[in-house]
């Protein structure tokens, strides 16, 4: 089983709709949680860190559920440029311990 | 305004062959590594380096050597290239906090 899992979707989104995705980890003993942002081709980039009592940046709400072990992702009111792969990661409590899951690929639609 | 530079972009070897792929960063983080990324698959890292004169092995270190001689530079050598290691390399550094920051990748294929 792998240690970080994601849809791989794809979600089909119609532009200004909401989508929401999960991220599921096996390691208890992870500590921090983030979500990146990778468009086609090109690099991962930090999308946001994912708190313990959830938190929002603009259109995007995280969520982490301890007892359930997985983190969520929430895009409200989609717009064309949100498409992309969203990666989940894990951190077990070093830099040498990140876990990347394989990503699940939104697609926003006019 | 560089960030993490990786060279070069795109490599084609074949199989025996060794080579370096390069990576320098200007942000002055003590931490840097070096990630797969395959198809289905989340990025594996390979190695990584909490400063200079540092470095650890990551997840899937094998065929792969790195060194850290600068706080700027971390090349990453393929000793003898392997089909299997036909991917796309990303460099990463981080100051140590919350973010990695990542090159555009390298995508290497191995005949």
């Amino acid at each position: 089983r792998k240690e970080v899992e994601q849809d791989p979707g794809p979600f089909n989104v119609p532009e200004g709709a909401t989508v929401a995705f999960n991220c599921t980890y096996s390691n208890s003993a992870s500590q921090s949680f983030f979500w990146y942002r990778q468009d086609c081709r090109k690099e991962p980039k930090l999308l946001m860190s994912v708190y313990s009592s959830g938190n929002e940046d603009g259109r995007f709400t995280a969520q982490l559920n301890r007892a359930s072990q997985y983190i969520s992702l929430l895009i409200r009111d989609s717009k064309l440029s949100d498409s992309a792969t969203y990666l989940c990661v894990v951190n077990k409590g070093s830099w040498g311990k990140l876990q990347f899951g394989a990503g699940t690929q939104v697609v926003v639609t006019p | 305004n560089a960030g993490v530079t990786q060279t070069p972009k795109f490599q084609v070897l074949k199989t025996g062959q060794s080579m370096t792929l390069q990576c320098a960063q200007d942000m002055n983080h003590e931490y840097m590594s070096w990630y797969r990324q395959d198809p289905g698959m989340g990025l594996r890292l390979i190695h990584y380096s909490v400063g200079a004169g540092i470095t650890d092995q990551g997840e899937v270190p094998n065929g792969y050597n790195v060194s850290r001689s600068t706080t700027e530079d971390f090349p990453l050598r393929l000793l003898s290239a392997a089909p299997s290691q036909t991917s796309v390399y990303f460099c990463a550094s981080s100051p140590g906090g919350r973010e990695l920051f990542f090159g555009e990748g390298s995508r290497l294929t191995v005949l």
